[in-house]
């Protein structure tokens, strides 16, 4: 298994620009979710999924949309890069039951100039 | 709503030294718990998780015990080593449907030789 992708590691904007960041899964999970990590201020939820075609805001998804149109993949989308946006961007998946773990990916950073 | 508070950090300790860093909740009903950790460069590991009250976690010479008097889980490790350098995260994922997990801010652990 492959786990958790992402896809890309790094990324430069100019504010404005849009782009999507990939997250794919292959343990089959129903649970995928958006973080960001910015310094001092652990992770933090954007947006989350528990199944195909069904999605909801996190405590920060202003800025970022998403769909979750298969099991495997969850793309989050920058509608209009903002400086604000810049940080590490971690995608996670994990089965529904309470108390699974959640499996993070490597990762992306963002830099928006 | 749920939050995790965990002591500020750099924590700096020498080899072979012993480790706690505190980590502390709030939530309703009975969540998991759980401590992840993040090398430098790469995604959050679970390091160890206990899903009911006075459960034990360990793993890798750590452990932290689930205390719901005190709504605590510190992390615990006897001896440690320089490749247990690292930030650490305690988190919660709460009784709900939603299955997102809240993180503290993190503790950054440096081990000198």
């Amino acid at each position: 298994n492959a786990g958790v992708t992402q896809t890309p590691k790094f990324q430069v904007l100019k504010t404005g620009q849009s782009m999507t960041l990939q997250c794919a899964q292959d343990m089959n999970h129903e649970y995928m979710s958006w973080y960001r990590q910015d310094p001092g201020m652990g992770l933090r939820l954007i947006h989350y999924s528990v199944g195909a075609g069904i999605t909801d805001q996190g405590e920060v998804p202003n800025g970022y949309n998403v769909s979750r149109s298969t099991t495997e993949d969850f793309p989050l989308r920058l509608l209009s890069a903002a400086p604000s946006q810049t940080s590490v961007y971690f995608c996670a998946s994990s089965h529904m039951d309470r108390g699974e773990t959640q499996y993070f990916g490597p990762g992306t950073r963002l830099l928006v100039l | 709503g749920d939050s995790v508070t965990q002591m500020e950090g750099p924590v700096t300790l020498s080899e072979e030294a012993f480790l706690t860093i505190n980590c502390t909740y709030t939530a309703t009903g009975y969540p998991s718990l759980f401590w992840y950790v993040q090398y430098p460069g790469e995604g959050l590991q679970l390091l160890l998780k206990a899903t009911k009250a006075d459960d034990k976690g360990s793993n890798k010479g750590f452990e932290a015990t689930y205390r719901k008097e005190t709504t605590s889980f510190h992390l615990e490790k006897g001896s440690v080593q320089v490749s247990d350098s690292a930030v650490y995260f305690c988190a919660l994922s709460g009784t709900g449907g939603r299955r997102a997990l809240t993180f503290g801010s993190g503790t950054r652990l440096q081990v000198q030789p």
